[in-house]
């Protein structure tokens, strides 16, 4: 069964250093999304991705996060200068085709660790 | 922009039903369930759709009330392995989906 699948599963970092996460979506999904969950919380949607470029952000993707669809396959999420409040599980996701009418496949999560 | 969901948690015991309630505050395109498992990702449980379809391939059912902006997802009979935590998700559009708080279930033997 196709899945979604993300490196690293587990990253810990200093404070101000840069992360990359990366995903590899489903391979005929055409939408891709990046959310956050911090532990033991609610899933927090930052970004949303279609067509190589993005097409709704939330109010927590600001100007330190940025992603990329570098080839036909990867799609990444860079976290320029991490926080502490960084630290949460990532989870990528794709969806097949245009409407909300399919389900969001997620990945297993990158747990993202910043002292 | 964000569903709101009840009840925070529940506690059942197996054989026992419940209700977990999704509300926006503004007019949804669809509400989707998903169920995650402690230190997993969330999987899909079912969409409702603006017009009334439903998809879903578990033996969990929901309604979805567009007038009202809610939906309701329904456990029935509970067994032991729908013990987890359960989030809504509503799409207002094609771009972006936001989950609600979610609401932890547990079912006891």
């Amino acid at each position: 069964e196709p899945e979604v699948t993300q490196t690293p599963s587990h990253q810990v970092t200093q404070m101000g250093q840069e992360v990359i996460l990366r995903c590899v979506p489903i391979s005929n999904h055409l939408y891709f999304y990046w959310y956050r969950q911090i532990l033991g919380q609610k899933v927090e949607f930052l970004v949303s991705f279609y067509n190589n470029e993005i097409s709704e952000k939330s109010e927590i993707f600001d100007d330190q996060f940025s992603v990329e669809r570098p080839d036909g396959s990867n799609f990444t999420l860079k976290i320029r200068s991490t926080k502490l409040e960084d630290s949460a599980m990532y989870f990528c996701a794709s969806r097949r085709g245009q409407g909300f009418g399919g389900e969001l496949f997620f990945g297993e999560g990158s747990r993202l660790t910043v002292l | 922009q964000q569903p709101v969901q009840s009840p925070q948690a529940v506690i059942l015991r197996e054989g026992e039903d419940a209700v977990i309630n999704c509300s926006s505050s503004k007019a949804l395109y669809s509400v989707h369930w998903y169920r995650q498992k402690h230190g997993e990702a969330p999987v899909f449980l079912m969409i409702l759709l603006k017009g009334g379809e439903q998809k879903g391939h578990e033996k969990i059912s929901a309604s979805f009330n567009e007038k009202k902006q809610q939906s309701s997802l329904y456990l029935t009979a509970s067994q032991l392995s729908y013990s987890g935590t359960y989030f809504c998700g509503t799409a207002y559009n094609n771009n972006d989906m936001r989950f609600g708080a979610g609401t932890r279930l547990t079912v006891k033997p």
